[in-house]
């Protein structure tokens, strides 16, 4: 069975201080891992994914992440928050097997303070 | 642009009124889902279509019906068999045949009065 743990709800750090979200994963198999950014009432974003190629992934807006799969971690990091980096952020599985449901993080509130 | 457009943004229903969310994508992916978060909450799936017309339901679904008779469009019927709709629903759509990207729509708020 696949699952997604998000170790923190909540996050708060100072505008211009590095940031990490952590995550660590459960999967039988290689799985594609994401990370995606919600500011409120919109929909999620994909910030940046890994299917496999490069262990070391970077996005958009800064943020890159590293897949080490033997902590099964993939955290989310950046090195210089901005105050527009303030949103939900959310680590996803996406299975390979199409028949496999998607599984979600439940997500961590990142804080930015000034 | 390719993309997921759902639509209304923001809905209104009474007591006992049946309500349909529409979402509608272009990118040509087979599987399509909705989502229903709450405030502060995670995702919770109520509906997934791996194909055209055929449909599971996901951990939610009591209340809630969809069909997908194109490709491109999943809407969400919200039934006043739900007794708890007021949430902000997403769809989504995952390209399994490259990547595994999930795309996601801009989300539908719908409320009770």
């Amino acid at each position: 069975a696949q699952s997604v743990t998000q170790l923190d709800s909540h996050v708060s750090v100072s505008e211009g201080t590095p940031v990490l979200l952590r995550c660590n994963y459960s999967s039988s198999y290689s799985p594609s891992l994401f990370w995606y950014v919600q500011h409120p009432n919109k929909g999620l974003q994909l910030l940046l994914k890994y299917t496999s190629a490069a262990t070391l992934v970077k996005g958009i807006n800064g943020f890159e992440a590293e897949f080490k799969k033997s902590e099964t971690s993939f955290h989310l990091t950046k090195p210089s928050a901005h105050m527009s980096d303030a949103a939900e952020y959310f680590c996803v599985v996406s299975p390979m097997n199409r028949d496999d449901k998607i599984i979600f993080g439940k997500g961590t509130r990142l804080h930015i303070l000034p | 642009d390719g993309g997921i457009t759902q639509s209304p943004k923001y809905l209104f229903r009474k007591e006992g009124q049946n309500v349909t969310l529409s979402c509608e994508q272009n990118l040509n992916h087979d599987a399509m889902y909705w989502y229903r978060q709450d405030p502060g909450q995670g995702l919770r799936l109520i509906y997934y279509s791996q194909i055209v017309n055929d449909f599971q339901k996901g951990d939610i679904a009591e209340g809630y019906s969809v069909s997908r008779e194109k490709k491109e469009s999943f809407p969400l019927t919200v039934t006043s068999a739900q007794k708890n709709p007021t949430a902000f629903y997403l769809c989504a759509s995952r390209d399994v045949v490259v990547g595994n990207t999930i795309y996601f729509g801009e989300g539908s708020w719908l409320t009770v009065v």
